[in-house]
């Protein structure tokens, strides 16, 4: 199985500041990582496909980046509907992994 | 818009089988090249993937549940079912469905069902 690592586990960070959050495959992977946010109780939502691609309707403050085995999610200015967890996710292979998953927490 | 709707009980007793259906509305389960996914997570822990299923039964599993895992696709009802069986309380969990998409060759789940929590005890 690949292996997705991500870190920090967890943040804290206050509106308007700029959060990157990092996810480190087993092996290469190309483009192939996905990353969702999902808030409590409910389903995790697509954010980035094929680790740069904004999905429809996702706000621009949201970008992706990264090939091979290191990615890394971006929201340039925090907003408080972005505090929430997230997750990484490879397609590379035909068994579909998730990351741990990084909690980002109000300051 | 498309919708996915679970159903099926919260409580499976251990070693019996666990029943999932996944309505989809709005759009059919015949559509293109979609793939539709389950997925479940673990109370506090990480999203893991079950299986992803085509409408004339492909179906790609997780390894380590593949053994234990049923996937099936009624098109006349636009449904899929989940069957695990038998079931431990590790298979506590919030399931879902959800649609696999495709641009290129990037692949990714972009509609999700509402997920339904099923707990295993006795």
């Amino acid at each position: 199985d690949i292996q997705m690592t991500q870190s920090p586990s967890s943040l804290s960070a206050s509106v308007g500041d700029r959060v990157t959050v990092t996810c480190r495959a087993s092996q290469s992977i190309s483009t192939y990582v996905n990353w969702y946010q999902q808030k409590p109780g409910k389903a995790p939502n697509l954010l980035i496909y094929g680790a740069s691609n904004l999905q429809r309707g996702v706000p621009s403050r949201f970008s992706g980046s990264g090939s091979g085995t290191d990615f890394t999610l971006t929201i340039s200015s925090l907003q408080p509907e972005d505090f929430a967890t997230y997750y990484c996710q490879q397609s590379f292979s035909n068994m579909w992994t998730f990351g741990q998953g990084t909690k980002v927490e109000i300051k | 818009q498309l919708q996915l709707q679970l159903s099926g009980p919260g409580l499976v007793k251990p070693s019996e089988t666990l029943s999932l259906t996944c309505t989809v509305s709005g759009g059919s389960i015949r559509s293109g090249s979609d793939f539709w996914g389950w997925i479940r997570q673990p109370p506090g822990k990480r999203p893991e993937w079950i299986a992803s299923v085509f409408y004339n039964g492909d179906t790609y599993y997780n390894p380590s549940l593949r053994s234990r895992v049923t996937i099936l696709v009624d098109t006349s009802k636009n449904q899929l079912s989940l069957n695990l069986s038998p079931v431990t309380a590790a298979d506590t969990a919030v399931y879902y469905c959800a649609r696999r998409a495709e641009s290129g060759s990037w692949l990714y789940f972009d509609y999700w069902g509402q997920g339904t929590l099923v707990t295993v005890s006795s």
